[in-house]
C-alpha cells in the first residue's frame, strides 16, 4: 500500500523559476512530514518539514505548503538553481507507531541553466 | 562533527553468501533506523532501534535479514543467504531521540551476482 503518492516523476525547469512537487498521503495520522534532497551517491539529506499545525513554512528559497482537508503538502524552490539539480523525496511519519518514515517515490528535479 | 558513518560504501557479492553491513550513528542519538533504497521499491524503512527497547522489526522483508545494535551505538545489519533481490543501497540514518529529525549516512551499495 503506498500511503505516499509523489508527482512529478521527473521535472525539468530552467535557472530562476519555480518548482513545485506535490505529495499526497492516506494515513490522517502522519504527524510530521519533512522532505529530503538527495544527490547521486549520497544519502538523502533533510531540507525542510512541517507539522500538520501550520499551513506553510519557509526557509530560504525552499517553502512547504501543507493542506490538512485535502492530505496534501507539496515542496516549492524559488529561483531554481542548477545546484538544485537532484532527487526530492516528501516523506511522512507516524510518532507513535516507532517515528520510521514512509516515503513517497521521489521527483528528480533538473535545473537547466 | 561526523556525521553518520557506514561501511562498505560498496559490497559485490555471490548469490548465497552472507554479507555484513555497518553503521556509526551521530555520536549521542539515541534512534538508529535502518532502510533499503532500490529501484523497483524506492525507500523503505526495516528496522529501528530505540534506546534499550526491543527493536522494531516490522519492515524487515524476510527472516534472512536481521539487525543488532551493540552497546547503544554501532549497528550491523546482516543479511544471510543472500538473493539477487537483495540487491540495493542500504541507508542508515540516526536522529537524537524519537520524533527527532533523522540523519542519514551515504549508504552501502550491495550488488548480488
Amino acid at each position: 500500500q503506498q500511503q505516499v503518492k509523489q508527482s512529478p516523476q521527473s521535472l525539468i525547469v530552467q535557472k530562476g523559476g519555480i518548482s513545485i512537487i506535490n505529495c499526497a498521503y492516506e494515513n490522517t495520522a502522519f504527524d510530521y512530514f519533512p522532505w529530503y534532497q538527495q544527490f547521486p551517491g549520497k544519502g538523502p539529506a533533510l531540507l525542510i518539514a512541517i507539522r500538520p499545525d501550520v499551513s506553510e513554512k519557509k526557509e530560504g528559497r525552499f517553502t512547504i505548503s501543507f493542506n490538512k482537508s485535502a492530505k496534501q503538502f507539496s515542496l516549492h524552490i524559488m529561483d531554481s538553481q542548477p545546484g538544485d539539480s537532484a532527487t526530492y523525496f516528501c516523506a511522512a511519519n507516524l510518532n507513535n507507531a516507532g517515528n520510521m518514515l514512509t516515503f513517497g517515490g521521489g521527483t528528480r528535479l533538473m535545473v537547466k541553466p | 562533527g561526523a556525521g553518520v558513518s557506514q561501511s562498505p560504501s560498496n559490497k559485490v557479492t555471490e548469490k548465497g553468501k552472507d554479507v555484513e553491513l555497518r553503521c556509526d550513528p551521530i555520536s549521542g542519538h539515541t534512534a538508529l533506523y535502518w532502510y533499503r533504497q532500490s529501484l523497483g521499491q524506492g525507500l523503505e524503512f526495516l528496522i529501528y532501534f530505540q534506546g534499550n527497547s526491543a527493536p522494531d522489526k516490522s519492515g524487515l522483508p524476510s527472516d534472512r535479514f536481521s539487525a543488532e545494535r551493540t552497546g547503544g551505538s554501532v549497528s550491523t545489519l546482516t543479511i544471510q543467504r543472500t538473493q539477487q533481490e537483495d540487491s540495493a543501497v542500504y541507508l542508515c540514518a540516526s536522529s537524537l531521540h524519537v520524533n527527532q529529525p533523522q540523519h542519514f549516512g551515504d549508504g552501502t551499495r550491495l550488488s548480488i551476482l
